[in-house]
């Protein structure tokens, strides 16, 4: 079981839809967790960090983590052609510092 | 202000010689990383930094790979006698502080792009 699991998509989307990314960890003792987005040829850029159960709001993006399902999720509304990116989710695990990625979830919003 | 900062952008090189990687990160953070995102592959955790010392440097992939970090800033990452499978895109990251098992925000530079021949 990889450490953290995305759905490697491509997520499709219509302009101005809710895309929904997922996330899933197997460190139980995980406490952190982010959302960055990379664009093709460019480095990963924060999208938004999680450390409690429920959700956090920024703008249009939305993340609700669910420590007892061991979930992360990201809700990006009113969907914009400039989202289409891959998403990426990390974790800290193993109680130190480094970040763990799952591999990433495409994201392509269509007009 | 400025961010991490990574030279060179991008590197070729002939199998079998040395490289040097250098990060200069976010004036005032203590922590850095070094990542490697490889075709097809996700980002892999290279080795940390905190200050100067390096607590640990468990994805590093083998002896062939070396980092140092000097005044608490800089940072270069080596690679002797690259192979082909060391082409990748190279990250460096750093935070303003690391508290184990917590994690500050790590905030990335444009990368080192290594091509060995």
């Amino acid at each position: 079981q990889k450490e953290v699991e995305q759905n490697s998509g491509p997520l499709s989307v219509p302009e101005g839809a809710i895309a929904s990314l997922n996330c899933t960890y197997s460190d139980r003792g995980s406490q952190s967790f982010f959302w960055y987005r990379q664009y093709s040829g460019k480095s990963p850029e924060l999208i938004m960090f999680i450390y409690s159960n429920g959700d956090k709001e920024d703008g249009r993006f939305t993340a609700q983590l669910n420590k007892a399902s061991q979930y992360v999720s990201l809700l990006i509304r009113d969907s914009q052609p400039s989202d289409s990116a891959t998403y990426l989710c990390a974790v800290i695990t193993g109680g130190g510092n480094k970040l763990t990625f799952g591999t990433g979830t495409q994201l392509k919003v269509e007009l | 202000g400025a961010g991490v900062s990574q030279s060179p952008s991008n590197k070729v090189t002939e199998k079998g010689k040395d490289v040097e990687l250098r990060c200069d990160p976010i004036s005032g953070h203590t922590a850095l990383y070094w990542y490697r995102q490889s075709l097809g592959q996700g980002l892999e955790f290279l080795i940390y930094f905190q200050g100067n010392s390096a607590p640990d440097k468990s994805g590093l992939p083998s002896d062939r790979f070396s980092a140092e970090r000097t005044g608490g800033s800089v940072s270069t990452l080596t690679i002797q006698r690259t192979q082909q499978e060391d082409s990748a895109v190279y990250l460096c990251a750093s935070s303003l502080v690391s508290r184990a098992g917590f994690g500050d925000t790590q905030y990335f530079g444009p990368g080192t792009r290594l091509t060995v021949l």
